[in-house]
């Protein structure tokens, strides 16, 4: 089983759409989740951390369930610039994070 | 600050040659990891260090070798490249704690034929 699975897409969004991506792993013991963005041929950039209560930063807004081991991505109010691939990230331990393969996203004009 | 460094961009190799991939910061960062990123795949940890002199295996370590002697730098060696090492290659270095931002390179891509 892999550590961090993801729906890989495409999801292909209307400008203005809401958009939610889940992210499932395997390691119960994770403490540090993130999500990341990644421009095609780019490294991947932070997008936002996800803490146990949840959090927003603007349209994007993360949430953590512990119990189901799961964690989402919010994207309100989808804009062009959105479209990007987003990287579900577990820490796996004191000194490694483990990726999930992405879930490409596409806002159409 | 120019972050963190890659060189090359770009390298072609032949089955059996070896080479080392750049990696540089300037965050003062003690910890750096080089990852791979292939089709379909996550990035998967090939080494990191949480220090100078401080070098430890990742999920996918064969067939590459690594060193810190100072905290700047953290070169990725291929001993001897296998079509198999045909991959993006990122370095990423973060503060202290894998657990902090992982700032990224902006990658090498390597074909090895």
């Amino acid at each position: 089983r892999k550590e961090v699975e993801q729906d890989p897409g495409p999801f292909n969004v209307p400008e203005g759409a809401t958009v939610a991506f889940n992210c499932t792993y395997s390691n119960s013991a994770s403490q540090s989740f993130f999500w990341y963005r990644q421009d095609c041929r780019k490294e991947p950039k932070l997008l936002m951390s996800v803490y146990s209560s949840g959090n927003e930063d603007g349209r994007f807004t993360a949430q953590l369930n512990r119990a189901s081991q799961y964690i989402s991505l919010l994207i309100r109010d989808s804009k062009l610039s959105d479209s990007a691939t987003y990287l579900c990230v577990v820490n796996g331990g004191a000194n490694n994070l483990f990726f999930g393969t992405g879930t490409r996203l596409t806002v159409i004009p | 600050n120019a972050g963190v460094t890659q060189t090359p961009k770009f390298q072609v190799l032949k089955t059996g040659q070896s080479m080392t991939l750049q990696c540089a910061q300037d965050m003062n960062h003690e910890y750096m990891s080089w990852y791979r990123q292939d089709p379909g795949m996550g990035l998967r940890l090939i080494h990191y260090s949480v220090g100078a002199g401080i070098t430890d295996q990742g999920e996918v370590p064969n067939g590459y070798n690594v060193s810190r002697s100072t905290t700047e730098d953290f070169p990725l060696r291929l001993l001897s490249a296998a079509p198999s090492q045909t991959s993006v290659y990122f370095c990423a270095s973060s503060p202290l704690l894998v657990q902090e931002t992982q700032y990224f390179g902006p990658g090498t891509r390597l074909l090895v034929l």
